[in-house]
């Protein structure tokens, strides 16, 4: 079973714009950790944030986690066509603290010139 | 810096068959994580080991098997290949004592693709 969804499913956007993508979760977790990946290519770490803490940045990246309400979001200001690309939220939720991660089902970001 | 090696990048290979997977960690991180992701899904974790024991197990199939060898690298085997077996295989790597503070950055290589005819 899918632990995480994504929302939206796909978003378009022009250069220049900000683009905002959600991700709730379902049972308690150690970190949510998301990542990019180009078409059919290999997974980009971007940002990792503890269950502790409720917002972190990145350069041009914002992630914000709410805990009650078992989701996260992640912002792209002033995104770029390079941005272009499908974006996964994981969840470390191991008891056993092995680190495995379940992945939401992605947004595929298009930013156009 | 060095990243995540994966051998070979494409792979194809007839029903029946078997393949093997390499990964090589990034220096120094003990711990690595096998995905599989089919095509338009979200990588499935299969299986990973710490310190070349066998930490967590997912989704992997009785056909396929993996171990972490003294070098830390790992291989993935695959016997009695299915069409449905096609996919990217990633090997992800961290350093396992940062798993127990919230703190595994998971390092992804850049898969192995896999076509079963």
């Amino acid at each position: 079973s899918q632990q995480g969804e994504e929302d939206p499913q796909a978003l378009s956007i022009q250069e220049g714009e900000n683009a905002t993508m959600n991700c709730s979760y379902k049972t308690s977790i150690n970190n949510l950790q998301w990542y990019r990946q180009n078409s059919g290519r290999g997974l980009v770490h971007l940002i990792l944030i503890r269950s502790n803490e409720r917002e972190k940045h990145s350069g041009r990246l914002r992630v914000t986690l709410d805990t009650s309400k078992k989701s996260s979001s992640l912002l792209i200001t002033a995104s770029r066509a390079a941005d272009t690309a499908s974006y996964f939220c994981a969840t470390d939720a191991g008891s056993s603290n092995t680190g495995k991660l379940i992945f939401g089902q992605g947004t595929t970001l298009q930013v156009k010139p | 810096a060095a990243g995540v090696i994966q051998s070979p990048r494409h792979l194809i290979k007839e029903k029946r068959e078997t393949a093997t997977l390499k990964c090589y960690p990034i220096p120094r991180h003990d711990t690595v994580y096998w995905y599989q992701q089919g095509p338009g899904q979200d990588p499935q974790f299969l299986i990973s080991f710490y310190e070349k024991m066998q930490s967590d197990k997912g989704s992997i199939p009785d056909r396929f098997s993996a171990q972490q060898f003294s070098d830390y690298h790992s291989e993935l085997n695959m016997s009695s290949l299915e069409l449905g077996d096609s996919a990217l295989y990633f090997c992800a790597s961290s350093l396992g004592r940062r798993a127990g503070l919230g703190l595994n950055e998971q390092f992804f290589g850049p898969g192995t693709r896999l076509t079963v005819l």
